[in-house]
């Protein structure tokens, strides 16, 4: 399967202050990544679609101005949480979809904390 | 839009016994159905996946088995061992490019 990175893998940061989360796609180019957030012991849900070159879809109810995406490359996106609050809290976690679209492979994940 | 129900919520198996987890997806138009694992604090890792075209699917101890018309799909693992036990999430994606609707997980726990 498919090989993904997310940097960094866990950060603990005061309340109001932004943080910036990667992944990368190691071992092919990825014009789609997916980004997904996943409280404790629940299911995964999808917060948006960066898209390389355009600008990310989110999903009903994510904040766009809150949650920044920004597909630098065709093997780098970023997830930027700006004025996190203690509710932002959650495991973040990036998927890099084959070139057909069908399979994903998921990265291994970044625990945030905010203080 | 696409709904997806997975049971059971827990399952506790011993060593050696097989494990069935079952879900069931709304929408008819899906076609491509994977299973991933998910370890405390890790990502999921796909383990197997199946396609609309296909009845069964086997990899070893594990194994998929779809039904178009009843609109389920389950995993079996046979043989169970301590490290199988995870989070077991099904998931189903409709045709044409769209996204993965994930079921809400189970909790799989192999006893030695």
């Amino acid at each position: 399967g498919a090989v993904v990175s997310q940097h960094p893998s866990r950060v603990i940061c005061k309340s109001g202050t932004s943080v910036k989360i990667e992944c990368r796609s190691l071992d092919f180019q990825a014009t789609t990544m997916f980004w997904y957030r996943q409280f404790p012991k629940q299911s995964l849900m999808l917060m948006a679609t960066s898209n390389e070159g355009s600008k990310a879809t989110y999903e009903q109810g994510v904040e766009k101005d809150k949650f920044l995406i920004n597909h630098a490359s065709l093997t780098l996106s970023t997830l930027t949480v700006t004025s996190a609050h203690p509710e932002d809290s959650s495991f973040y976690i990036c998927s890099v979809p084959t070139s057909g679209g069908e399979t994903q492979y998921f990265g291994p994940g970044t625990r945030l904390l905010v203080l | 839009g696409e709904n997806v129900e997975q049971h059971p919520s827990t399952l506790s198996v011993q060593e050696g016994d097989s494990a069935v987890i079952k879900c069931t997806y709304s929408d008819s138009a899906s076609n491509y159905f994977p299973w991933y694992k998910q370890e405390l604090g890790k990502g999921p890792q796909l383990i197997i996946d199946i396609r609309s075209n296909v009845g069964e699917k086997k990899d070893q101890r594990i194994a998929v088995t779809l039904n178009k018309t009843a609109k389920h799909f389950s995993l079996h693992i046979t043989e169970t061992q301590p490290e199988d036990s995870a989070v077991y999430f099904c998931a189903a994606r409709g045709s044409g490019y769209s996204t993965l609707t994930f079921g809400k997980g189970t909790m799989l726990l192999v006893s030695p």
